[in-house]
């Protein structure tokens, strides 16, 4: 069975970091490109970022760019969100999904909020 | 990376149906047959229903179908069921690999 769970999600204050993580189990980690998507309260999905099979390409939604580092370690079978200089506006449920030419499966999410 | 627009809700009684458009540029949805449409039910993560356009995952009802017209993709559903009402949001691929969502769609059924 395909399952993604992510974690480390909780508090953060405007300016602090925080980092993700989204461990995989049921299908060969490597083959797949891994993304993540957030959802503000009361809001709609938003893609943030994304990261090759090989973990050699990635890429970032004009809204985290700079601020947000996605990566991948193969002997964990984990994809990371390393997200800096966080703000209000980057609090959400942020979910990690495989993608193809679509996202299937998604975790459950974990919820990041920024606030002092 | 603008948002793909679709109507903020639409309703059906049961049987009935209904279909969500989702209008990008043709640099998203009017560029590419990658479209893809997701349920999601209140607390839960999204769950994929249609893919490329108009193809269904296995465990997909088929009533469920997508379509698309130029810079308008389309999701209907037919035979309306209580457990059908939920948020339902399109995406497309877009240039440099970047994807866009819509704003989401609230289904109502009466």
């Amino acid at each position: 069975e395909v399952q993604l769970l992510e974690s480390g999600g909780g508090l953060a204050q405007p300016g602090g970091s925080l980092r993700l993580s989204c461990a995989v189990s049921g299908f060969t980690f490597s083959r797949y490109g891994m993304s993540w998507v957030r959802q503000a309260p009361g809001k709609g999905l938003e893609w943030v970022s994304s990261i090759s099979g090989s973990g050699g390409s990635t890429y970032y939604a004009d809204s985290v760019k700079g601020r947000f580092t996605i990566s991948r370690d193969k002997s964990k079978n984990t994809v990371y969100l390393q997200m800096n200089s966080l703000r209000a506006e980057d609090t959400a449920v942020y979910y990690c999904a495989t993608v193809g030419n679509w996202f299937d499966p998604w975790g459950q999410g974990t919820l990041v909020t920024v606030s002092s | 990376q603008s948002a793909l627009t679709q109507p903020r809700s639409v309703s059906g009684s049961p049987g009935q149906s209904v279909t969500i458009s989702c209008t990008g540029t043709s640099s998203d949805v009017g560029g590419y047959n990658y479209v893809s449409w997701y349920q999601q039910h209140p607390g839960k993560a999204p769950k994929l229903m249609i893919y490329d356009v108009s193809k269904r995952p296995s465990g997909v009802p088929d009533r469920f179908s997508g379509s698309k017209s130029g810079n308008t993709a389309s999701l209907s559903i037919s035979g309306l069921q209580a457990e059908d009402e939920a948020d339902y949001y399109c995406c497309s691929y877009a240039v440099s690999y970047t994807w866009v969502f819509g704003g989401g769609t609230k289904l109502t059924v009466l």
